[in-house]
């Protein structure tokens, strides 16, 4: 069964910074692509980043309004993802998920972890 | 960036009955739709990818159809269960992969 777990959510300051982290386990975590996905208080679905596996090159892909304040990497001898958040303010706060990417035709979030909340403010 | 647009937002149905939720893309997205269910305190959960392909598990009364910029989800009898917010993501043209804003089915 694959299992992934996000930690290291909280209340930041707007301005600050704040690292997430996601384990993954069930699945072979080198051949894993991954992306965060948010949920904003009240709001929808919000994709974030998305990382390739290493032997896809680890790239990196961001959504606009992240790009240049988030940066996604991934650890494959520890089995976790990591996001890096900067400079955020009160439009990042959310539940934020890592999921995995099913494959490279169908690119779609098929394993889920429990989220976790990020609260901007001051 | 593509944009998708849901409707409903709400619809309310009752148990045993067909529930129809609809998608639309602002362009093409050929078949590269998906739909995820979401339910309170939960995390999201893949149903439906290529449009029309049911994920592992997900019960046969769910299915997808449609292709280019309209698409639905058809629920063929809904339980109690099925009641939660569902989105549709397209992944034609990324990045972004993008979400409609969701249609919460409810209990009538």
């Amino acid at each position: 069964e694959v299992q992934l777990v996000e930690s290291g959510g909280g209340l930041v300051m707007p301005g600050g910074s704040l690292r997430l982290s996601c384990t993954l386990s069930g699945i072979n975590f080198n051949d894993a692509w991954m992306s965060w996905v948010r949920q904003a208080p009240g709001k929808g679905l919000e994709w974030v980043g998305r990382i390739k596996s290493r032997g896809g090159g680890a790239t990196v892909d961001y959504a606009g309004p992240v790009k240049g304040r988030f940066s996604i990497s991934r650890d494959d001898s520890k089995k976790t993802f990591y996001m890096d958040m900067n400079s955020l303010d009160s439009e990042d706060t959310a539940v934020y998920h890592c999921t995995t990417v099913q494959s490279v035709l169908h690119p779609v979030f098929n394993s889920w972890g429990q989220g976790t909340l990020v609260t901007v403010s001051s | 960036e593509i944009v998708m647009t849901q409707s409903p937002v709400t619809l309310s149905v009752s148990p045993g009955e067909r529930a129809t939720l609809s998608c639309r893309a602002s362009q093409s997205v050929s078949s590269n739709l998906a739909w995820y269910q979401h339910k309170r305190g939960q995390s999201p959960r893949l149903l439906i990818y290529g449009a029309s392909i049911r994920a592992s598990g997900v019960p046969a009364r769910f299915s997808g159809s449609g292709s280019g910029t309209e698409f639905t989800l058809t629920i063929s009898s809904l339980q109690s269960e099925d009641f939660a917010v569902y989105y549709c993501q397209q992944y034609d043209n990324w990045p972004p992969y993008t979400f409609g804003q969701g249609t919460k089915l409810e209990n009538k």
